[in-house]
C-alpha cells in the first residue's frame, strides 16, 4: 500500500489548487478515503471524507471551498482547494481508512500548501 | 464538537521507562479512540485503535487502555526510536485529534 501526495506549492489567498493522491496496492473507490492537513509545527485536523458509494463529508472549516473527489480509471484521490486563506498554509496528507471506521491505517508523505502574498 | 485534550504537552523520559500519555473527550465516546505517532518530518503512523487494539507489527511494549473519556497510551520500555510526537484520535463522531504529546528521551 502506497499513497503519493503532489501538487502543493506557493499559491497566493483567494487562490486555487487541485491536490492529488495517487495510490497503489489497493483500490481507492473500494475504500473510504480523507485528506487532513497540518499546519507548521501545529497538530492533525482532518479536513475531508468520501464513502465508497460516494458521500462527502467536510470540516467545518472548510465547508464550501474545499471539494474531494477521485478518479476510479486513475486510482487516484483529489482535493479541490478554492478561496484559499493564510490559515491554509498546511501540510496536507491524504489516508485510508479501515473499513467503515473513521481511523486512518495508511497515510501518503504528505504535500505543503503555502498561501502567501 | 468532541474536543480532546491529552496531557503532558511533553514528556521527557530515558530509555527502560515505563511511559504514560493521557487523553480525555469532552464526551463519552465509547472505545472509538486510535493513537498515532509521529516522527519529525514524517506522516503519522497508526499504533493502537478502538482504544486498545494493537496495530499489526507494531511492538507489543505499546499498549492502550480506557473507554468513556478518559484514555491513556503506555509504552512499558521506552526505547531510543520511540522518539516523536504522539496522538489521539476520536472517531465517535467525525474525527477530531488532541494537541499532541512531544516524547523526549
Amino acid at each position: 500500500v502506497q499513497l503519493v501526495e503532489t501538487g502543493g506549492g506557493l499559491i497566493q489567498p483567494g487562490g486555487s489548487l487541485r491536490l492529488s493522491c495517487a495510490a497503489s496496492g489497493f483500490t481507492v473507490s473500494s475504500n473510504y478515503m480523507s485528506w487532513l492537513r497540518q499546519a507548521p509545527g501545529k497538530g492533525l485536523e482532518w479536513v475531508s471524507i468520501i464513502y465508497t458509494g460516494d458521500s462527502t463529508y467536510y470540516a467545518d472549516s472548510v465547508k464550501g471551498r474545499f471539494t474531494i473527489s477521485r478518479d476510479t480509471s486513475k486510482n487516484t484521490l483529489y482535493l479541490q482547494i478554492n478561496y484559499l486563506r493564510a490559515e491554509d498554509t498546511a501540510v496536507y496528507y491524504c489516508a485510508r481508512l479501515r473499513g467503515d471506521s473513521w481511523f486512518f491505517d495508511y497515510w501518503g508523505q504528505g504535500t505543503l500548501v503555502t498561501v502567501s502574498s | 464538537d468532541i474536543q480532546m485534550t491529552q496531557s503532558p504537552s511533553t514528556l521527557s523520559a530515558s530509555v527502560g521507562d515505563r511511559v504514560s500519555i493521557t487523553c480525555r473527550a469532552s464526551q463519552s465516546i465509547s472505545s472509538w479512540l486510535a493513537w498515532y505517532q509521529q516522527k519529525p518530518g514524517k506522516a503519522p503512523k497508526l499504533l493502537i485503535y478502538k482504544a486498545s487494539n494493537l496495530e499489526s507489527g507494531v511492538p507489543s511494549r505499546f499498549s492502550g487502555s480506557g473507554s468513556g473519556t478518559e484514555f491513556t497510551l503506555t509504552i512499558s520500555s521506552l526505547q531510543p526510536d520511540d522518539l516523536g510526537t504522539y496522538y489521539c484520535q476520536q472517531y465517535y463522531t467525525y474525527s477530531t485529534f488532541g494537541q499532541g504529546t512531544k516524547v523526549e528521551i
